[in-house]
């Protein structure tokens, strides 16, 4: 089966960090292009990074670019995002997405981590 | 703000079509394949519609997809309860360098 589970969310102060993963199953992992998508309480979809297969490189929207960092490693078959300089708007439920069966939409999503920043 | 345009709420009865609409530019909709998400309260969203028209593997017909220049729409027809839930257009931005997603609509089942 075909799946991504993230974990490492929960509660930082704001100006702290954090780092989420996303392990993946059910599929090669390291053909495969993967993002992270947030959702803030009550509020869209928004997506937040991108990695290429081999990891050379990324893309980053506007909202997180110098505070975050995606990565991956291939060998675990895993997914990350390291988190830093939090700001209460970061506060979401992050999600690992993957094109697997689709040129470029995400037909695997995680189940999700919920990240809360907070004093 | 988002990228992408969508109207807030649609709503319709039962057994009825409803067309959802989703409005960009050149530099995403307009260059690039739209995919449609649907979320159900409390999950993570599902892939309705890739490449602007083609279904996943177990989304029936009833869900189809369309783009014409810088817009695309979703149409459901059938309603049921079921498909209340929150629908989600998105696609990669070539100026931009990053994913966009609309705003969302909200489908409310009467």
């Amino acid at each position: 089966e075909v799946q991504l589970v993230e974990s490492g969310g929960g509660l930082v102060q704001p100006g702290g960090s954090r780092r989420l993963s996303c392990a993946a199953s059910g599929f090669p992992f390291s053909s495969y292009e993967m993002n992270w998508v947030r959702q803030a309480p009550g509020k869209g979809l928004e997506w937040v990074s991108y990695i290429s297969s081999s990891g050379n490189y990324q893309h980053y929207s506007d909202s997180v670019k110098g505070r975050f960092t995606i990565s991956r490693d291939n060998a675990k078959s895993s997914l990350y995002l390291q988190m830093s300089s939090l700001r209460a708007e970061d506060t979401a439920v992050y999600y690992c997405a993957a094109a697997v069966t689709t040129y470029d939409a995400f037909d695997v999503w995680g189940q999700g981590t919920l990240v809360t920043v907070s004093s | 703000q988002s990228v992408l345009t969508q109207s807030p709420s649609v709503s319709a009865a039962p057994g009825q079509k409803v067309t959802i609409s989703c409005s960009g530019s050149s530099s995403n909709i307009g260059n690039n394949y739209v995919s449609w998400y649907q979320q159900l309260p409390g999950t993570a969203p599902k892939l309705l519609i890739y490449d602007n028209h083609k279904r996943p593997s177990g989304i029936p017909d009833r869900f189809s997809g369309s783009k014409s220049g810088t817009s695309a729409t979703l149409d459901i027809t059938g309603l049921q309860t079921g498909d209340e839930a929150d629908y989600y257009c998105g696609t990669w931005d070539s100026s931009l360098r990053a994913g966009v997603f609309g705003g969302g609509t909200k489908l409310t089942v009467l």
